[in-house]
């Protein structure tokens, strides 16, 4: 099955710091998509990439959908408290969603 | 509008027993799924449906049934609850098939004692 590689596992830093992470696969993915999640919600769409090399902002964050369609990043930049929680990559096609296990990320005032 | 909405948001059920988690969506959306969410885990898809009438099996769907026979609900079905089907179940759902933009409930937490 299409499997999702997703790092760090988990990140601490300070705040006022930019955030790195990503995702890879074995497979190709004709969406990436990037969500958040909040203890005991569903997760929060942030971005979602339609075309290989696409690179897309929204607010601090910005990631980019891979030119080989088989990774993706996000970055965080400034760091805030509210940015805890935990962040998932998922792949999509044909109606099948696939999603990496999360990097959890803490912020330090 | 609710948005995505699921209930019970807690359950609790014996090894063998069924029950029915409730899915429903107020915007109109062609698009719903199904994912479970274990410890330490990404989401993984067990259902889901293009539309009324429409489903088909995601990553996981042993031992889960579905139907939609509206394009509002999405029930999920368990017939025979297991102790490996405990978990947090989120349902969600997309403007369109083929688009993997989804809305996510809050989900519900079982437990198969």
């Amino acid at each position: 099955g299409q499997q999702l590689n997703q790092s760090p596992q988990s990140m601490f830093i300070q705040e006022g710091e930019d955030v790195s992470m990503n995702c890879t696969s074995s497979s190709i993915f004709n969406t990436w998509l990037w969500y958040k999640q909040d203890p005991g919600e569903g997760p929060v769409l942030l971005i979602a990439l339609y075309k290989a090399g696409e690179l897309t902002s929204n607010g601090r964050l910005t990631a980019q959908f891979g030119i080989t369609r088989k990774d993706s990043f996000l970055n965080i930049s400034a760091s805030i408290p509210s940015d805890v929680g935990i962040y998932f990559c998922a792949g999509f096609n044909n109606n099948d969603m696939r999603f990496g296990a999360g990097t959890r990320l803490t912020v330090k005032p | 509008n609710a948005g995505v909405t699921q209930t019970p948001k807690f359950q609790v059920l014996k090894t063998g027993q069924s029950m029915t988690l409730q899915c429903a969506q107020d915007m109109n959306h062609e698009y719903m799924s199904w994912y479970r969410q274990d410890p330490g885990m990404g989401l993984r898809l067990i259902h889901y449906s293009v539309g009324a009438g429409i489903t088909d099996q995601g990553e996981v769907p042993n031992g889960y049934n579905v139907s939609r026979s509206t394009t509002e609900d999405f029930p999920l079905r368990l017939l025979s609850a297991a102790p490996s089907q405990t978990s947090v179940y989120f349902c969600a759902s997309s403007y369109s098939a083929g688009v993997g933009e989804q809305y996510f409930g809050p989900g519900t937490r079982l437990t198969v004692t």
